[in-house]
């Protein structure tokens, strides 16, 4: 298996939601991240987990919060979001820090 | 702040040319670079990956060159097909702790038959 599963693939939410993105990995990755990327721009590092301990924060607002609940699985909760976050939202693995990273197919988020 | 950058936003050529993407990096203490490919509506796809104590890797249809002298990257795709057609990001890490992979900007190579 190697695959990182996101859920959902798309979602709409209103300034005033709560929601959580999901990711799963089963590939042993100790490493997991989170990326922002909006239309024709690269993505962009928000948070990084190595080995279920939050090793990066890109001065992510408060508003975005991480967990790694265990080792195969990383989630981010939403909560009182603007429309400027509309974007897709991409998680990825990798065995370690520094090594091959791999992308799932992202969750393209919607503010309204 | 320092970052990876690419030198064309878009490249297009025909069915069966060879297409050079090229990339040029300022950190210096990047050890490790990975080229990716996004096709529309779909995460970065993992194409071939080269440390800083190489300076070639081939896979198939696909060679990277590294330059640490100029701090350059470049990715080679052989027999360019439209299957091809997509963006391509180089990302560096500088290896230490705490940090990850930073992308580029992006270059959006266009293949016609």
């Amino acid at each position: 298996d190697t695959e990182v599963t996101q859920t959902p693939k798309h979602l709409v939410m209103g300034m005033t939601n709560k929601k959580s993105l999901k990711c799963e990995q089963h590939m042993g990755h100790r490493a997991m991240y989170w990326y922002k990327q909006k239309a024709k721009k690269p993505p962009e590092l928000m948070f990084v987990y190595s080995y279920e301990k939050l090793s990066i924060n890109e001065s992510v607002p408060s508003r975005f919060s991480p967990e790694c609940p265990n080792s195969s699985l990383l989630n981010l909760h939403l909560h009182a979001l603007q429309p400027e976050d509309s974007a897709l939202y991409l998680c990825a693995s990798s065995q370690e820090l520094n090594t091959e990273a791999f992308f799932g197919q992202g969750t393209r988020l919607t503010v309204v | 702040g320092e970052s990876v950058g690419l030198h064309l936003p878009t490249l297009s050529v025909q069915e069966g040319d060879n297409s050079i993407i090229n990339c040029a990096y300022s950190n210096s203490a990047s050890d490790y670079f990975i080229w990716y490919k996004q096709e529309s509506g779909k995460g970065p796809q993992f194409i071939i990956d080269i440390r800083s104590n190489m300076d070639k890797r081939q896979g198939q249809r696909v060679t990277v060159l590294l330059n640490k002298t100029v701090k350059h990257l470049s990715l080679q795709i052989a027999a360019t097909q439209p299957g091809d057609s997509a963006v391509y990001f180089c990302a560096e890490n500088i290896g230490q702790a705490g940090t990850a992979l930073i992308f580029g900007k992006g270059t959006t190579l266009s293949v016609s038959s």
